[in-house]
């Protein structure tokens, strides 16, 4: 079956533009995970949405970022403004109900120049 | 609060050794605990978890660990090593109630390299 698909695989742009990354999670996974992996480093939590709870935020580095889920489908994190820090790749996991795994897409590798 | 930490960011070790990989968490509520692998070029894949019962749990490709509450460890290991087994592994811990449960905390990762 389908895995989460994120989109696009990557990204280059330019300092100071905004860019989208998109997620679509496994049909049916109430909770999608947002984090972000900086080369060398370990998974740097950003965001996490759990059904009809309000998101939690407390991973996202500035106002910058944002992120947006409708319903139980696709989710998008905005990256205002971008900066040459904010290159990483950008993973995506989404979890289904009363299940403890989570399943991760294949990333979207984001380069700001 | 949740964090994880992983004691080594490189492991290297020769073909047929026994693989060990550390991991030692700190959790405000009873944790569930995971590791997970990612082989170069893709995604994160679950090797096992513990969430109750057996505290020594087994996983993929030979891998086990034992969730140890007094040492607040999760030590990944697999007895004998296969060239295949080179990869980044990574360590994480849930809350298993609350109202954060589920939401994923992972450590910053050990690379595993295996010598011929």
């Amino acid at each position: 079956g389908a895995g989460v698909s994120q989109s696009p695989s990557n990204k280059v742009t330019e300092k100071g533009k905004d860019v989208e990354l998109r997620c679509d999670p496994i049909s049916g996974h109430t909770a999608l995970y947002w984090y972000r992996q900086r080369l060398g480093q370990g998974l740097e939590f950003l965001i996490y949405f759990q059904g009809n709870s309000a998101p939690d935020k407390s991973g996202l580095p500035s106002d910058r970022f944002s992120a947006e889920r409708t319903g139980e489908s696709v989710s998008t994190l905005t990256i205002q403004r971008t900066q040459q820090e904010d290159s990483a790749v950008y993973l995506c996991a989404s979890r289904p109900p009363m299940n403890t795994e989570a399943f991760f897409g294949q990333g979207t590798r984001l380069t700001v120049v | 609060a949740q964090s994880v930490t992983q004691l080594g960011s490189h492991v290297s070790v020769s073909e047929g050794a026994l693989v060990l990989l550390r991991c030692n968490y700190s959790s405000s509520v009873p944790p569930y605990l995971f590791w997970y692998v990612q082989y170069p070029n893709q995604g994160l894949q679950l090797l096992l978890k513990y969430t109750t019962g057996a505290t020594l749990v087994k996983g993929i490709n030979g891998f086990e660990a034992e969730f140890k509450k007094s040492e607040t460890s999760f030590h990944l290991t697999k007895p004998s090593a296969h060239m295949s087994d080179a990869a980044e592994y990574f360590c994480a811990v849930s809350p298993a109630g609350g109202t954060s449960y589920g939401k994923l905390t992972f450590g910053q990762g050990t690379i595993l390299t295996v010598h011929p």
